[in-house]
């Protein structure tokens, strides 16, 4: 069965610090993808990043960055320089080829930025 | 471009009544998903659809619970009767195919209480 572990249940840094997020997955697939989606405070789930199974090109997109790495199953999300405004809970989730669109989501974590 | 719209955002009522979730996909989309959110459980998939069709319903508690599809652009989910333990974040997301690895794209959410 497919499971996701985000063992970190809530972070607490200062502005301007780096923050990595951990994501731990299993699967017996060969073919699946792994996402994050951010939720803040006001609620609604928003879609950060998808990655396929067969992609390990690490994704930088502004000051958040990906770390997908299949020898150890994990695809961490790290920070740079966080803000106010990256605090949320980051959810880790993961669909199985041999399950269409069906999602998995970790526990989620809470990132909590302050001045 | 709309969103996934969720309706009502809050919703408050009394053990035993009827509740109707209402959720309009965005445009275009072809599969859809009703999830909720407690504390206790976290983010679990209760139901999909493909094409309007239900695909998987095993996420479903119990026969209290029904959902439909009747067209591309509106789904329901049910709870008759309600129960405290119902309270919970219910999201509807729709994604553009129900492929693996295909997006899914969330509304804000209906938060249900059950007193």
């Amino acid at each position: 069965a497919q499971k996701v572990t985000q063992a970190q249940t809530e972070i607490s840094v200062v502005e301007k610090e780096d923050v990595t997020l951990d994501c731990v997955y299993e699967t017996r697939d060969t073919t699946y993808y792994l996402f994050w989606y951010k939720q803040p405070p006001s609620g609604e789930l928003v879609f950060l990043i998808r990655r396929n199974s067969f992609d390990e090109q690490n994704e930088i997109s502004g000051r958040y960055s990906w770390n997908f790495q299949k020898s150890t199953s994990s695809f961490n999300f790290t920070i740079t320089a966080s803000q106010v405004v990256d605090s949320a809970v980051y959810f880790c989730a993961l669909s199985e080829d041999g399950t269409a669109s069906k999602l998995t989501f970790g526990t989620g974590t809470r990132l909590q930025v302050t001045l | 471009d709309a969103g996934v719209i969720q309706s009502p955002r809050h919703e408050v009522t009394e053990m035993g009544q009827e509740v109707t979730l209402r959720c309009k996909p965005i445009s275009g989309h072809n599969s859809l998903f009703w999830y909720r959110q407690t504390m206790m459980r976290g983010l679990e998939l209760l139901i999909y659809f493909n094409n309007n069709v239900p695909i998987d319903d095993s996420g479903m508690p119990e026969d209290r619970f029904s959902a439909k599809m009747p067209n591309a652009s509106f789904s329901t989910l049910k709870i008759q009767p309600s129960e405290p333990r119902d309270s919970a974040v219910y999201f509807c997301a729709s994604s553009f195919s129900g492929l693996a690895g295909a997006i899914q794209y969330f509304g804000a959410g209906t938060r249900l209480s059950v007193l």
